[in-house]
């Protein structure tokens, strides 16, 4: 049973286009996360919801949108991409927001 | 506010050799601790997280970390590498204060030799 999910795995697109990617966990946590990471792996939060509420929003492009349905779900989606967002956008999930929970990872190519 | 330094980019060691992976961090209290392994194209695993207590704590895999206040260190330890062991390992620090939001340090990669 895979406890945090994303999908898709892979994503290769165009600039200028829209994408979403999506994030689920099963394992019950009210906290979801969502995170960047560049080419030279650095890792960096970009935003974090606590059953459903937007709780941390780093300095982010307004073209990056949340969006909680439930606490079980947290969706990314991108608006008019951009070369720099090719990274991997990494999912993460907490039950108490003590520790993390990562999900596989989204790797986002823009070409 | 916090951050988190990981001296040492790369680091190559022998298979059952031991190793040590060192993490400075900067934050005015205690914050969590945590180190993460990522494997070459996977996700993070959590290895071991440090609240209070204790500071020798023990994780999964054999690797150990100490909490040094003094020196705003979580040094990683494994006394007996396996191949298995090569991945990146990154140290993040956890301020409840801040969401709870993980700032990580830039990793450091380790390769193991035969």
């Amino acid at each position: 049973d895979t406890a945090v999910s994303q999908t898709p795995k892979y994503l290769v697109t165009q600039m200028g286009n829209d994408k979403s990617i999506k994030c689920e966990q099963n394992l019950g946590h009210d906290t979801m996360y969502w995170y960047k990471q560049d080419s030279k792996k650095f890792l960096k939060i970009m935003f974090s919801y606590n059953n459903k509420e937007l709780i941390i929003n780093e300095t982010v492009p307004n073209r990056f949108s949340p969006k909680s349905p439930d606490k079980a779900h947290l969706n990314l989606h991108i608006n008019s991409l951009e070369l720099g967002d090719s990274a991997v956008y990494f999912c993460a999930s907490s039950p108490t927001g003590e520790w993390q929970f990562f999900g596989p990872g989204t790797r986002l190519t823009v070409l | 506010a916090q951050s988190v330094t990981q001296p040492d980019i790369h680091i190559t060691v022998s298979e059952g050799a031991s190793l040590e992976l060192r993490c400075n961090y900067s934050y005015g209290a205690t914050p969590y601790l945590f180190w993460y392994v990522q494997s070459p194209g996977q996700g993070l695993q959590l290895l071991l997280k440090y609240f209070s207590g204790d500071t020798l704590v023990q994780g999964i895999k054999g690797f150990e970390a100490e909490f040094k206040r003094s020196q705003s260190s979580f040094n990683l330890r494994k006394p007996s590498v396996h191949w298995s062991d090569a991945a990146e390992y990154f140290c993040a620090v956890g301020v409840k204060a801040a969401g709870n939001k993980l700032t990580f340090g830039g990793g450091t990669r380790v390769l193991v030799k035969p």
